[in-house]
């Protein structure tokens, strides 16, 4: 079975500091990694994927993440935080076969202080 | 529209009546997925349809769930005899298709409550 561990409730970073929110998983097989972000009384909204290939991946926002297969980790990070970017972020695995759908983590609130 | 939508956006519903939450996924989306969404939880995947074949139930917490996709696109997810344990934000998302590599795109959800 998949799952996805996000150890952090929530993340608490000054405006223009480095932020990290982290993500480790366990599958089977090659992982397919994703990082969603909610806003309030909004759905999920897609920000990057993992594939194959390059093991830092960039997505919206300015959001990045690497992947790291020795640690079965896909930390999200961004160099630069916005007030804007306090939300909700999901991490979620899928494996190559099997059962299509996403397996989340609980989610980190993330709060950028001004 | 251009994204997910779900009707309604809230419900409100007393113990032991029948709900049907509405999702219209994106046009030429092939795969549909529901999850639920509780209180201070991530997601939990319900049901997932792709095309004609016989839609992935793994994920109904019990038989008071049930779910259609009419059409190929549009789909209801109904929970008969609703209890309190029941109410959660309920997810609906679809992709171009089923591949393990895309995305899977997400409506705002309907919140229901169950009193």
């Amino acid at each position: 079975a998949q799952s996805v561990a996000q150890p952090e409730d929530q993340v608490n970073v000054a405006e223009g500091n480095p932020l990290t929110v982290k993500c480790t998983y366990s599958v089977s097989g090659n992982p397919y990694l994703f990082w969603y972000v909610q806003y309030p009384n909004r759905g999920l909204q897609f920000l990057l994927k993992y594939i194959t290939g390059d093991n830092l991946v960039k997505g919206s926002y300015g959001f990045e993440a690497e992947f790291n297969k020795s640690q079965t980790s896909f930390h999200l990070k961004k160099p630069s935080a916005l007030v804007s970017d306090s939300a909700l972020y999901f991490c979620a695995v899928r494996d190559g076969t099997g059962r299509r759908a996403l397996t989340f983590g609980s989610g980190t609130r993330l709060q950028v202080q001004p | 529209g251009a994204g997910v939508s779900q009707s309604p956006s809230n419900k409100v519903t007393e113990k032991g009546k029948d709900v049907e939450l509405r999702c219209d996924p994106i046009s030429g989306h092939t795969a549909l997925y529901w999850y639920r969404q509780s209180l201070g939880q991530g997601l939990e995947f319900l049901i997932y349809f792709q095309g004609n074949s016989a839609p992935d139930k793994s994920g109904l917490p019990s038989d008071r769930f049930s779910a259609e996709r009419t059409g190929g696109s549009v789909s209801t997810l109904t929970i008969q005899r609703t209890q309190q344990e029941d109410s959660a934000v309920y997810l609906c998302a679809s992709s171009s298709v089923a591949a393990p590599t895309n995305e899977q795109f997400f409506g705002p959800g309907t919140r229901l409550t169950v009193l």
